[in-house]
């Protein structure tokens, strides 16, 4: 069954103690997956797009890598402005259907404290 | 102009009343989106629109009603809605509805149902 799970649930953060997020999927045919930031209350905010494995892509403090089976979501050096819950998202195949919505994983919930 | 712009920001409604969120964009794309948020749950997928005609529907109660009057224009009409659904309804758009594009989200509509 295709599915998209992310960890950790939430993570506290010291400013400047750098970490990485993953999200870990299993979807046949993969066309891109995506990371999201937002913020309480707001829609999710683009952040990536990685189509192929060893593909990375950087912002700022953060930066985004892919491999077959997970996508890594490394925060350098974080400040407070990057508290926020980061999602990531895969397109599923609804084989009945044809469909192939966005979904997104339950996300991460990253604090970071001055 | 990249925004998606959503009205009402909050809403409160009774379960016999009928209201409209209304979303819009200007940004030229063919593909609108209608996801449900609940507090710190991922955003689930309601409806997609390519080109002004609904491609999916993810199994949503009636009692939610989709609209694309034009390019720009969609609607979620609500009518009898019940206390669960109190959420933040959040609207997106991509170019045109293919798997590698990334979605534009509004700052969505906090619902509350009494």
């Amino acid at each position: 069954e295709d599915q998209v799970t992310q960890s950790p649930e939430a993570l506290r953060l010291q400013e400047g103690e750098s970490s990485s997020l993953n999200c870990s999927y299993t979807v046949s045919g993969l066309r891109g997956l995506f990371w999201y930031r937002q913020d309480p209350g707001k829609g999710p905010e683009f952040l990536f797009t990685l189509y192929s494995a060893g593909e990375e892509k950087e912002k700022e403090r953060l930066k985004a890598t892919l491999t077959k089976k997970e996508s890594f979501l490394h925060i350098t050096a974080p400040k407070p402005e990057d508290s926020a819950t980061y999602l990531c998202a895969v397109h599923l195949h609804r084989s009945n259907s044809g469909n192939t919505p966005l979904v997104f994983g339950k996300g991460t919930r990253l604090s970071v404290i001055a | 102009d990249t925004e998606v712009t959503q009205t009402p920001k909050h809403l409160v409604m009774g379960m016999t009343n009928k209201k409209s969120l209304k979303c819009e964009q200007h940004m030229g794309h063919r593909a609108m989106y209608w996801y449900k948020q609940k507090a710190k749950k991922p955003p689930e997928l309601m409806f997609v629109y390519s080109y002004e005609k609904l491609s999916i529907n993810e199994s949503v109660p009636s009692r939610f009603s989709p609209e694309c009057p034009n390019s720009s224009l969609l609607n979620l009409h609500l009518h009898a809605l019940q206390p669960e659904d109190s959420a933040l309804y959040l609207c997106a758009s991509s170019l045109a509805g293919a798997q590698d594009e990334k979605l534009f989200f509004g700052s969505g509509t906090q619902l509350s149902v009494l």
